[in-house]
């Protein structure tokens, strides 16, 4: 079966940073994203990483390995607005996503 | 309108009934999806279309019907609604239906009794 595990909810400090993990079992491999969710909003595209390596955008950078299925999203000065859940998925064989249920961040001042 | 709309944001409906949910479109993207979100679970998918006049079943796409008469628009029809069906529904695009990017709209509420 096809399975993307993340952890449920991570607790950080503002200014600080944080690393959400994200690890892979898919049928095939043509990408991974990271989306940004706030409470009772739509995902927000944040980064997608199809080769391996770290890539950056401002203070969010997201890290693939595809011989270990792993993917990490790496948030650096962290602010409240950044309190929400962070979804990771997999566009599989073909080219379906498929979704982690989502890690939850929760950032106190 | 910019992106994607979604209507209505949200919905009471009772058991039995039939209900369509409205997704509209304008930024020209071929592909179309329909997810549900329930709490603890991953977005699923329920039903896509790549392109105008192709419709294709996602994960769990049991009680739910699409059309995609042309570009913009993408409904989904619960002819039948039961309880189970209560969950958050996104509708998303993206400019192929291959690896590219998909864009949420803002969601629709459901609640079935």
């Amino acid at each position: 079966g096809q399975n993307i595990d993340q952890p449920t909810e991570m607790t950080a400090t503002e200014g600080a940073i944080v690393q959400i993990n994200c690890t892979y079992q898919t049928s095939g491999f043509n990408g991974l994203f990271w989306y940004q969710q706030h409470a009772g909003e739509a995902p927000t595209f944040l980064s997608y990483n199809v080769l391996d390596g770290l890539e950056e955008k401002g203070r969010f950078s997201s890290f693939l390995s595809r011989s270990k299925g792993y993917s990490y999203l790496l948030l650096k000065e962290l602010q409240m607005k950044d309190s929400a859940s962070y979804l990771c998925a997999v566009m599989d064989s073909n080219y379906q996503l498929i979704w982690g249920a989502g890690t939850k961040l929760i950032i106190k001042p | 309108i910019a992106g994607i709309t979604q209507a209505p944001t949200s919905q009471i409906l009772a058991a039995g009934r039939r209900m369509t949910l409205r997704c509209t479109q304008d930024m020209r993207h071929n592909a179309m999806y329909w997810y549900r979100q329930d709490l603890g679970l991953g977005l699923r998918l329920i039903h896509y279309s790549n392109t105008a006049g192709t419709t294709g079943k996602g994960e769990v796409p049991d009680g739910y019907s699409v059309s995609r008469a042309n570009t913009d628009d993408f409904p989904l029809t619960l002819a039948s609604a039961v309880p189970s069906q209560t969950s958050v529904y996104f509708c998303a695009s993206s400019k192929a239906g291959e690896g590219d990017t998909q864009y949420f709209g803002p969601g629709t509420r459901l609640t079935v009794l």
